[in-house]
C-alpha cells in the first residue's frame, strides 16, 4: 500500500503567489483531513471531507485558503495570495470512514511550505 | 468542545529507563482516545487507541496507555526506552458536539521525548 501521497514535499514561494498543495488518500478511504503544523500553534485541523463533501471548514484561517476534493482519490489545498505567516508543514490524512472518530487517521509525509 | 492537555512539553530520559507521557482530556460521556508519534520530518502514525473495553491498551513498539475515566487521563508509558523512541508524541481525543461525535480529532500540543545514551 502506497499510503497517503502528498506533493510537493517542499515548496518555497514569494509572498503574494498562489500555492497549491496536493493529496492522494489511501485507496478506499472515504474521509480526508487537512492539517497545518507550526511551532507556535501546534497541529491544527483546517478542513475535512467525507465522501468528497466538506464537513467542517471552521479551521480554515481565512478566505485566502480553499480546499477541494473533486473525486475520491484527489484533494487540493490552495492558498491565494500566500503570506509569510502561512509558512508551516501541511499534512493530509485519510481514514476509512468518519465513524464518530473511532477510525485511525493515516498521515502523509507533509508539505513543508516557506513563504518569503 | 473537547480539549486535550499534554502536561509536559519535553521529557528527557536516559536509554533503558522507563517513561510516562501525561495526557488529560476534558470530561465527556464517552470518548475515543489516541496516541500518535511523529518522527523527525515525517507524518504522524498511530501508536495505540482506546475505544472501549479494557482500560489498559497496548500499542506498537512496546508502548501502552491506561484510560482513567475518573481522572480523565490517558497517560502513555514504556518500561524501557530506546534511542529510536526519540520523537514527538501527540495525544488526541474524538471531538464531540451535543450528544454525538463529529468524526474529527482534537490533538494536544505534543510532548518531545528525548532519549539520551
Amino acid at each position: 500500500d502506497a499510503g497517503v501521497i502528498q506533493s510537493p514535499r517542499h515548496e518555497v514561494t514569494e509572498m503574494g503567489q498562489e500555492v497549491t498543495l496536493r493529496c492522494k488518500p489511501i485507496s478506499g478511504h472515504n474521509s480526508l483531513f487537512w492539517y497545518r503544523q507550526t511551532m507556535m500553534r501546534g497541529l491544527e485541523l483546517l478542513i475535512y471531507f467525507n465522501n468528497n463533501v466538506p464537513i467542517d471548514d471552521s479551521g480554515m484561517p481565512e478566505d485566502r485558503f480553499s480546499a477541494k476534493m473533486p473525486n475520491a482519490s484527489f484533494s487540493t489545498l490552495k492558498i491565494q495570495p500566500s503570506e509569510p505567516r502561512d509558512s508551516a508543514v501541511y499534512f493530509c490524512a485519510s481514514s476509512p470512514r468518519l465513524a464518530g472518530g473511532r477510525e485511525t487517521q493515516y498521515f502523509g509525509p507533509g508539505t513543508r511550505l516557506l513563504v518569503l | 468542545a473537547q480539549s486535550v492537555t499534554q502536561l509536559d512539553s519535553q521529557v528527557p530520559v536516559f536509554e533503558e529507563a522507563p517513561v510516562e507521557l501525561r495526557c488529560n482530556y476534558s470530561s465527556s460521556v464517552s470518548v475515543y482516545l489516541f496516541w500518535y508519534v511523529q518522527y523527525p520530518n515525517q507524518g504522524l502514525q498511530l501508536l495505540l487507541k482506546y475505544l472501549s473495553g479494557s482500560t489498559l491498551v497496548k500499542g506498537i513498539n512496546g508502548f501502552e496507555a491506561e484510560f482513567n475515566k475518573s481522572q480523565t487521563s490517558f497517560h502513555l508509558r514504556k518500561p524501557s526506552v530506546h534511542i529510536s523512541d526519540t520523537a514527538e508524541y501527540f495525544c488526541a481525543v474524538s471531538d464531540q458536539r451535543g450528544s454525538g461525535n463529529t468524526g474529527k480529532l482534537i490533538f494536544g500540543q505534543g510532548t518531545t521525548l528525548q532519549v539520551k545514551p
